[in-house]
């Protein structure tokens, strides 16, 4: 069975940094095309961006809200993506998923951006 | 971006009720289009995928069809623990969008 494991979550003032990790399990890693969802409170899903496996070219792309701030990467040896979250504004404020698949989702981990 | 519009945006429907949910695409997106269902404090689960296909495990209760523009998402018949938010969302392009979301609620 698969597993996905988000953490790094936390409370960062506007303008700050945040670096979110998503630990997998139970799957090929470096087959995966592994993608961030986030949800503000009590609103709907949104769709932040996804990386290719490196067999696939390793692409990256990004939504327009947070292309330019935010920098996907992974470390296939740990079996680890990343979310760089830069220049953070509180609209950013969100609970973070990771997805493998769209059918396997990670438990979520919230960021804060408040002063 | 594709933008994806749902409705109704809320609704209440009785135990035993047949219940539908229309989602459509500003554009073509073929079949691409997968339904999740979301309960508060969980992620989203995923019920139908490439428009009418069952994701293994959910109930038979649950279906979609329709390719294009226009999706629907149906339940045959309601039970209890279908309250929840349904999102529909695309897979045919990037940005992969989603819907607002239908919150449903149990009479």
């Amino acid at each position: 069975e698969v597993y996905l494991v988000e953490s790094g979550g936390g409370l960062v003032k506007p303008g700050g940094s945040l670096r979110l990790s998503c630990a997998a399990s139970g799957l090929t890693f470096t087959n995966a095309w592994m993608t961030w969802v986030r949800q503000a409170p009590g609103k709907g899903l949104e769709w932040v961006g996804r990386i290719k496996s490196e067999t696939a070219g390793g692409t990256i792309d990004y939504a327009a809200p947070v292309k330019g701030r935010f920098i996907i990467s992974r470390d296939d040896s740990k079996n680890t993506l990343y979310l760089q979250m830069n220049s953070l504004k509180t609209e950013d404020t969100a609970v973070y998923y990771c997805l493998s698949s769209w059918d396997v989702w990670g438990q979520g981990t919230t960021v804060i951006v408040s002063s | 971006d594709i933008q994806m519009t749902q409705s109704p945006s809320s609704l209440s429907a009785s135990v035993g009720d047949r219940v539908t949910i229309t989602c459509r695409a500003s554009q073509t997106i073929s079949i691409y289009l997968n339904w999740y269902q979301q309960k508060p404090g969980k992620a989203p689960k995923l019920l139908i995928y490439d428009a009418s296909s069952l994701q293994s495990g959910v109930p038979s209760r649950f279906s979609g069809s329709g390719s294009g523009t226009d999706f629907t998402l149906t339940i045959s018949s309601l039970q209890p623990e279908d309250s929840a938010t349904y999102y529909c969302q695309q897979s045919y392009s990037i940005p992969r969008t989603f819907g607002q979301g239908t919150k449903l609620q149990i009479k």
